[in-house]
């Protein structure tokens, strides 16, 4: 079956604009969540989905938002980006909270200019 | 989460057995140890876990001291496909908030021809 979608796979941005990434997690998976990932720093979690609903948030400035859709995909949105925003952004699912296997997209590759 | 300390970097002869350690000396009794790898330019993707027996499947084997300190990841006949970084984590099982994983740096493994 089909795995962790994350589109695009490449941005350019510039400074202060705004942006949304979208994951399409594995059918039958319930649970979404996010990462960021830079140099040096490892994966840094963001925040989970369930049911539509934000389970838990990492320590990011409320510019970094999500939401979830009834049919379990998600997007996220950085608004006024900034030059540290520049990271790989991964996406993981899995089938419920009790899950402790997570599934990950390709990630998206967010250059900010 | 009890916290993981990898070598950095690790070098492989292709065909040889690869043998990358972690150490997670605070690790809880009821803490597990999972294992993944980033090969560049993907997400991590789940090689094991494991509670305090040796566990094996068709991706590597997993060892665990009896004080459940440390832990070996092994991938009997590493090829130039087992290139990634490898990540430790340990996470309770069924405890669901990503939110406390800490993920660390890996250790980047080179499988050389």
């Amino acid at each position: 079956k089909a795995g962790v979608t994350q589109t695009p796979r490449y941005l350019i941005k510039t400074r202060g604009q705004q942006v949304t990434l979208s994951c399409s997690p594995i059918s039958g998976h319930r649970s979404v969540s996010w990462y960021q990932q830079t140099p040096g720093q490892g994966l840094q979690f963001l925040f989970e989905y369930f049911s539509e609903t934000q389970r838990n948030k990492g320590n990011f400035p409320g510019r970094f938002s999500g939401r979830q859709f009834s049919n379990s995909r998600s997007e996220m949105n950085v608004s006024t980006l900034e030059l540290g925003d520049s990271a790989l952004y991964l996406c993981a699912s899995r089938r419920g909270t009790g899950e402790n296997i997570q599934y990950f997209g390709a990630g998206t590759r967010l250059s900010v200019l | 989460d009890a916290k993981t300390t990898q070598p950095p970097s690790m070098d492989c002869a292709e065909g040889r057995a690869a043998n990358l350690p972690c150490n997670h000396s605070t690790i809880s009794g009821n803490e597990y140890v999972y294992w993944y790898r980033q090969i560049h330019s993907q997400g991590p993707q789940y090689i094991i876990h494991g509670l305090k027996n040796n566990e094996t499947n068709e991706m590597a084997s997993l060892i665990i001291t009896e004080d459940r300190k440390s832990s070996t990841l092994i991938l009997p006949h590493a090829t130039l496909r087992d290139t990634a970084v490898y990540y430790c984590i340990v996470r309770p099982y069924n405890a669901g908030n990503n939110r406390k994983l800490i993920w660390g740096l890996g250790t980047s493994l080179a499988v050389n021809p």
